[in-house]
């Protein structure tokens, strides 16, 4: 079983919907959780970090279930330029210097 | 600031052929990453430098060396190219703390043929 597991996609909607990511890790001892966004060709860069009572930037929001080893990110209001591949990336526990685990990603293709 | 810059951006080599990645960061990070990402397979860790003066292998260390040869930079080297290693490969830099960003850099896009 893959550390962290991520629907590939591609989730393909119109401008306005609503979408839903979700994400599942196996180690129970993982300690922080973010969501990535990594455009065609570029590098990833954090979209946002993912706190245990949730949490809300705008038009994303994130949610983590500890208990069923769950992270989802919503996306509200869709744009053409939340187009991207949104990763799924997890810090396991011990790692003070930052390792990360990251998903193979979730493609979003926004329309008009 | 430019952040995390990586050169080449593209590279073809011959299988056997050597070469070096460059990566450098000036936000004064402590920590800097090799990555490589393959298609289906997401981000893996190839080695990384948790200080100045330290590496240590990744998920994915055989067939590379790296070199932390000062805090700005990370060099990648590749003694030997496989079509294996045909990849994107990014670098990352963070500084040390429990929930720190990583910075990407660009990214090299090489092929081994």
């Amino acid at each position: 079983r893959k550390e962290v597991e991520q629907d590939p996609g591609p989730f393909n909607v119109p401008e306005g919907a609503t979408v839903a990511f979700n994400c599942t890790y196996s180690n129970s001892a993982s300690q922080s959780f973010f969501w990535y966004r990594q455009d065609c060709r570029k590098e990833p860069k954090l979209l946002m970090s993912v706190y245990s009572s949730g949490n809300e930037d705008g038009r994303f929001t994130a949610q983590l279930n500890r208990a069923s080893q769950y992270i989802s990110l919503l996306i509200r209001d869709s744009k053409l330029s939340d187009s991207a591949t949104y990763l799924c990336v997890v810090k396991q526990n011990g790692t003070s210097y930052g390792k990360l685990t990251f998903g193979q990603g979730t493609i979003l293709t926004v329309h008009p | 600031n430019a952040g995390v810059t990586q050169t080449p951006k593209f590279q073809v080599l011959k299988t056997g052929q050597s070469m070096t990645l460059q990566c450098a960061q000036d936000m004064n990070h402590n920590s800097m990453y090799w990555y490589r990402q393959d298609p289906g397979m997401g981000l893996r860790l190839i080695y990384y430098s948790a200080s100045e003066g330290t590496t240590d292998k990744g998920e994915v260390p055989n067939g590379y060396n790296v070199s932390r040869l000062n805090k700005r930079e990370f060099s990648l080297r590749l003694e030997s190219a496989a079509p294996s290693q045909t990849s994107v490969y990014f670098c990352a830099s963070s500084n040390t703390g429990l929930s720190e960003e990583q910075f990407f850099g660009p990214g090299t896009r090489l092929t081994v043929l």
